[in-house]
């Protein structure tokens, strides 16, 4: 079974640009999750989305978005970069997102110069 | 607000002995936990779960204790191998809005030396 698959890997943005980051979760999990990972505030959850709803978000600025497809394919979205958005981006996905394990992509590595 | 703490942020052990790590949370809601390795540049690896109806949990090298009233989790790896050497996250979940969320502790960054 293919595990989660984010795309791309690498990422070269400028301040004021957008970037689309992908994920394709495992298949059958229909629950996929985003998270910041910055040396100073760690792993943060950023959304989820099960059955093309956004059904949890965390404490992250509306530059921030995503969306979930019927398939169960995910992108996130963030407009307008700036420096502190410089991260690596990890998807994870898990069969319904209540008491279930979470399966993590290798993530997005996002640096905006 | 960090509900999630891991105090240690790194572990030197020998191979062949027992590694321990350790996490403390908060939050009482929280009702199932996680533990995950990472190596650089990669993504988490889920390593080993438990919920809160249990208090352990045992796979392979891995057993995870956890204990409820002290809303204390910990991790032990019999034999420690070099190639356990990577950073180590205890992630928990549980509440209203724990709908795909798990909160993160810091990580404890184990090496295994020969």
């Amino acid at each position: 079974k293919a595990g989660v698959t984010q795309t791309p890997r690498y990422l070269i943005k400028t301040r004021g640009q957008q970037v689309t980051l992908s994920c394709s979760p495992i298949s059958g999990h229909r629950s996929v999750s985003w998270y910041q990972q910055t040396p100073g505030q760690g792993l943060q959850f950023l959304f989820e989305y099960f059955s093309e709803t956004q059904r949890n978000k965390g404490n992250f600025p509306g530059r921030f978005s995503g969306r979930q497809f019927s398939n169960s394919r995910s992108e996130m979205n963030v407009s307008t970069l700036e420096l502190g958005d410089s991260a690596l981006y990890l998807c994870a996905s898990s069969l319904t997102g209540r008491q279930n394990i979470q399966y993590f992509g290798a993530g997005t590595r996002l640096s905006v110069l | 607000d960090q509900q999630v703490k891991q105090n240690s942020p790194s572990l030197s052990v020998q191979e062949g002995r027992i590694s321990i790590l350790n996490c403390d949370y908060t939050n009482s809601m929280f009702d199932y936990f996680l533990w995950y390795k990472k190596y650089p540049a990669e993504g988490p690896t889920f390593l080993i779960s438990i919920s809160s109806i249990k208090d352990k949990n045992e796979d392979g090298r891995f057993t995870v204790f956890l204990n409820k009233s002290a809303k204390h989790l910990s991790l032990h790896i019999v034999p420690s191998q070099p190639g356990d050497s990577a950073v180590y996250f205890c992630a928990a979940s549980g509440g209203t809005d724990s709908w795909g969320k798990f909160q993160f502790g810091a990580g404890t960054q184990v090496v295994v030396t020969p």
